[in-house]
This record gives structure tokens, sequence and C-alpha cells, in this order.
């Protein structure tokens, strides 16, 4: 089946930097991407749909100059947590759909942030 | 956003035992899916059932779907404890470009 693949799978970071986590789907190409956020012990949040060659949507809440994303090429999207603080620490997982009307999505295994 | 609700929250059962989970949604839906997480992993798709669909099986898990009471069901049957791990309903509008939708999941336990 498909694969999307994330990196890193862990980084630890101090508060005040940017983190770049990188999303690639490995077998087929994803005009949209979409990253999640996961609090322990909470289900998976939707933050924003990357769209290839335009800008990302963001869901109500999140802000977009804290969490830049790019989709630069249709295997990879970005998402960088710009300025991190300990609140940000959290399980960043991306997805991508292999067509428009597909209906199936595949998950990256996810990027676990902790900000000291 | 989130527009799944599943119940129970948390479930405990012991090996053998059937478990059996509930999701409602609110909006219309092309199809509904089902996903297992273990503690700190990713997520694993389990099954998929479209709108038009009615019941599903696959191994040991029966899906089913009541479009009317926008509501479905996860049932693993003679369960593990390799089953032990948190299931989550995810809604798939089917418009282009969209994403899936997570309820806020339920934790098995099942213990030997």
């Amino acid at each position: 089946g498909a694969v999307v693949s994330q990196h890193p799978s862990r980084v630890i970071c101090k508060s005040g930097t940017s983190v770049k986590i990188e999303c690639r789907s490995l077998d087929f190409q994803a005009t949209t991407m979409f990253w999640y956020r996961q609090f322990p012990k909470q289900s998976l949040m939707l933050m924003a749909t990357s769209n290839e060659g335009s800008k990302a949507t963001y869901e109500q809440g999140v802000e977009k100059d804290k969490f830049l994303i790019n989709h630069a090429s249709l295997t990879l999207s970005t998402l960088t947590v710009t300025s991190a603080h300990p609140e940000d620490s959290s399980f960043y997982i991306c997805s991508a759909r292999r067509g428009q009307l597909s209906y199936e999505q595949y998950f990256g295994p996810g990027t676990r942030l902790t900000v000291t | 956003s989130q527009q799944g609700e599943e119940d129970p929250q948390a479930l405990s059962i012991q090996e053998g035992e059937n478990a059996t989970m509930n999701c409602s949604y609110k909006t219309s839906i092309n199809n509904l899916q089902w996903y297992r997480q273990n503690s700190g992993r990713g997520l694993v798709h389990l099954i998929l059932i479209r709108s038009n669909e009615r019941e599903k099986h696959s191994g040991r898990l029966r899906v089913t779907l009541d479009t009317s009471k926008k509501s479905s069901s996860l049932l693993i049957t003679a369960s593990r404890a390799a089953d032990t791990a948190s299931y989550f309903c995810a809604t798939d509008p089917n418009q282009a470009g969209t994403a899936l939708i997570f309820g806020k999941g339920t934790t098995l336990s099942v213990s030997s």
C-alpha cells in the first residue's frame, strides 16, 4: 500500500527555537496533505490542509504564522513550528490523499515534538 | 474541528469477551473509517464503510453504519490482550481536498 513518511520521528528542542517536520508521500503524488496535532490521551485535531503550489488552509484557532506549512512539491509538505513553546509539545501527524476523489487517506507515523 | 463522539471513552474487558464501541457524527458523510492507535504510535487503518453500506466485516471486526441516526459501531469479537489500544472513528465527506475528521476515541484495555 501507499506509504507516507515523516521526519524526524522524535525531536526535542529548546523554547524559542523553530522545528521543521517533513511529510513525504513515497509512492504517489499528493496534491493535498493534512496536518493533525494530538495531545496526550486526546484525539487527532486537524490543524491545516496543505495544497501543493498554494497557501495552506488553517483550521480555526490555529495560528498560521506559528505553524508554517509549505507544500512545494507533489510529494513533500513541511510543517515548521516557529518560536516553539512547551505548550507546542505534541504528536504531529500528517496524511495524504492519493487523489482528490480517492477514499484512501494515508497517515504518516507521526512526529513527537518536545519543547523544553 | 472534531465532529465524532465515541462512547464509551474507556472500556476494560477480559480476553475472549467482545468489545463494542460506538461513534456518532453530525454532518453528512461519504464514508466512515475506524482506526487503531497503540500508545505513542501512529494510526492503523482498520476498516472503511461507505455511506450506502450498513454492515461490514473484516476478520474479528464488525462495523455497522446507520446514516439515519448518524452513528456507527465497531465490534471486536473474542478480544485479545493485543487489541489493547485507542480506537477512533473518522468521517470522510470526500469532497475534493477535505480531511478526515476524528472522534474523541475509545481507550480499550483487554486483560488476560
